[in-house]
């Protein structure tokens, strides 16, 4: 079974420095993807960045970055240069497949969140 | 420029009621999902839809229905409403769900508590 983890409930940062926000994975497929996604206090969901597992290069999306470790099982979403704006919950997703009855069925799993808080 | 549009945005209900949520996506993406987020728990995937007509359980099946009759619409149903079943729903969409990215599109979520 796929898991997501994130090990930091909450994160605090000053404004214009950087922060890593961590995510550790666990999967048997050969082929999957991670994924970061923002939910400010308005609710909504915000696709941020992605990483293929067979990506050589590490993601990026101007002040996202995504530190892919592959041997350690690790995606952790750096952001740069921290705005308030980024003051939001942050979710670190893992696209698994599932086949049943020849057809392949996709999905992706969450982590539990973190919530950055940023200062001025 | 709709995108993902989900019906009601909040209800209430006392237990053993039921309801309906009505997802509906104008961007003629394949797969769809309902997912539940309660807080220390994420989003987690209640079920699923890869086409028109098919559906698949996720990890917290259980209270839930759902019909994908066409394929712009993901109804979720709950049939005997519990208070466990208090949270924000969330539907989400996406054009395929390959070696692609298989980005999920969300709607804006809609709150429902069981009194």
């Amino acid at each position: 079974a796929q898991k997501i983890t994130q090990t930091q409930p909450g994160m605090f940062v000053q404004e214009k420095e950087a922060v890593t926000l961590d995510c550790t994975y666990d999967t048997s497929d050969p082929s999957y993807g991670l994924f970061w996604y923002k939910q400010p206090s308005s609710g909504e969901m915000i696709f941020l960045i992605y990483q293929g597992s067979y990506d050589q290069q590490n993601a990026t999306e101007g002040r996202y970055s995504l530190n892919f470790q592959k041997a350690r099982k690790s995606a952790n979403l750096v952001i740069s240069a921290s705005q308030l704006g980024d003051s939001a919950m942050y979710f670190c997703a893992m696209r698994s497949f599932t086949n049943a009855g020849g057809t392949s069925y996709g999905k992706l799993t969450f982590g539990q969140g973190t919530i950055l808080t940023v200062h001025p | 420029n709709a995108g993902v549009t989900q019906t009601p945005k909040f209800r209430v209900l006392k237990t053993g009621q039921s309801m309906t949520l009505l997802c509906a996506q104008d961007m003629n993406h394949e797969y769809m999902y309902w997912y539940r987020q309660d807080p220390g728990m994420g989003l987690r995937l209640i079920h699923y839809s890869v086409g028109e007509g098919t559906t698949a359980k996720g990890e917290v099946p259980d209270g839930y229905n759902v019909s994908r009759l066409k394929k712009q619409n993901f109804l979720l149903g709950l049939e005997s409403a519990a208070p466990s079943q208090t949270s924000v729903y969330f539907c989400a969409s996406s054009y395929h769900m390959d070696e692609s990215t298989g980005e999920l599109f969300f709607g804006e979520g809609s709150r429902l508590t069981v009194l």
